[in-house]
């Protein structure tokens, strides 16, 4: 049961357009929200999280977004830049639940020039 | 400061053996999850420590177990490797177990079981 879900595997934006990552989430207990970067032989970088009693935090080139009567999160990045490809992972964790995160599949960014 | 460190890099065994994995956490850092990556798929938590103690554990059989140190650092053991055990093993530590204590992940153990 795939609690957290990237429907695409992968995204091709051009250098200083916006790239837009999406995720879907089935389980309602789920109440934060993060967002974590991967390059290739390192592991996950934290990039950006949200509290489900908000809806849009910003840090920088990133936003995330959150509408929780969609179970949907999305991560804007402004403008994209050749250093932010990577796999982007979304995230999701529940009060109740030792900090036990639930990761989507992932998504492949690649930012071309 | 130093960040969260794994060992080995790299790890070939064969079905039925046993393997144990090594994490040193991020400094200042009392709690060390560990998460099981298969390709193509994200993270999936196998357990976490808390001051050396379980405090929480995925969908994963007894035969994943794991220990946490006086020094916060933490191992996990495998045992009875089977062939869909191979995956990248990844640890991550963070000052407490709160929502908003972010964990941050070393660079991973790459398993491969034969």
């Amino acid at each position: 049961d795939q609690q957290v879900k990237q429907n695409s595997p992968s995204l091709s934006v051009q250098e200083g357009r916006i790239s837009i990552l999406n995720c879907d989430y089935t389980n309602s207990m789920f109440d934060y929200f993060l967002w974590y970067k991967k390059y290739p032989a390192e592991g996950p970088t934290f990039l950006i999280s949200i509290s489900s009693i908000k809806d849009k935090n910003e840090d920088g080139r990133f936003t995330v977004f959150l509408n929780k009567s969609a179970k949907h999160l999305s991560l804007h990045i402004v403008p994209s830049q050749p250093g932010d490809s990577a796999v982007y992972f979304c995230a999701a964790s529940a009060q109740k639940g030792a900090q036990k995160l639930v990761f989507g599949q992932g998504t492949r960014l690649t930012i071309n020039p | 400061e130093t960040g969260v460190t794994q060992s080995p890099t790299h790890l070939i065994k064969t079905r039925g053996q046993q393997v144990t994995l090594r994490c040193s956490s991020q400094s200042g850092h009392n709690t060390v999850s560990w998460y099981q990556q298969a390709l193509g798929q994200g993270p999936q938590f196998i357990f976490q420590y808390y001051r050396e103690e379980e405090n929480g554990r995925g969908n994963f059989p007894p035969r994943f177990s794991g220990l946490q140190f006086p020094n916060y650092s933490s191992e996990l053991n495998v045992n009875a490797l089977e062939l869909d055990d191979s995956a990248l093993y990844l640890c991550a530590s963070s000052h407490g177990t709160g929502l908003r204590d972010t964990q941050y992940f070393g660079p991973g153990t790459r398993l491969t079981v034969l």
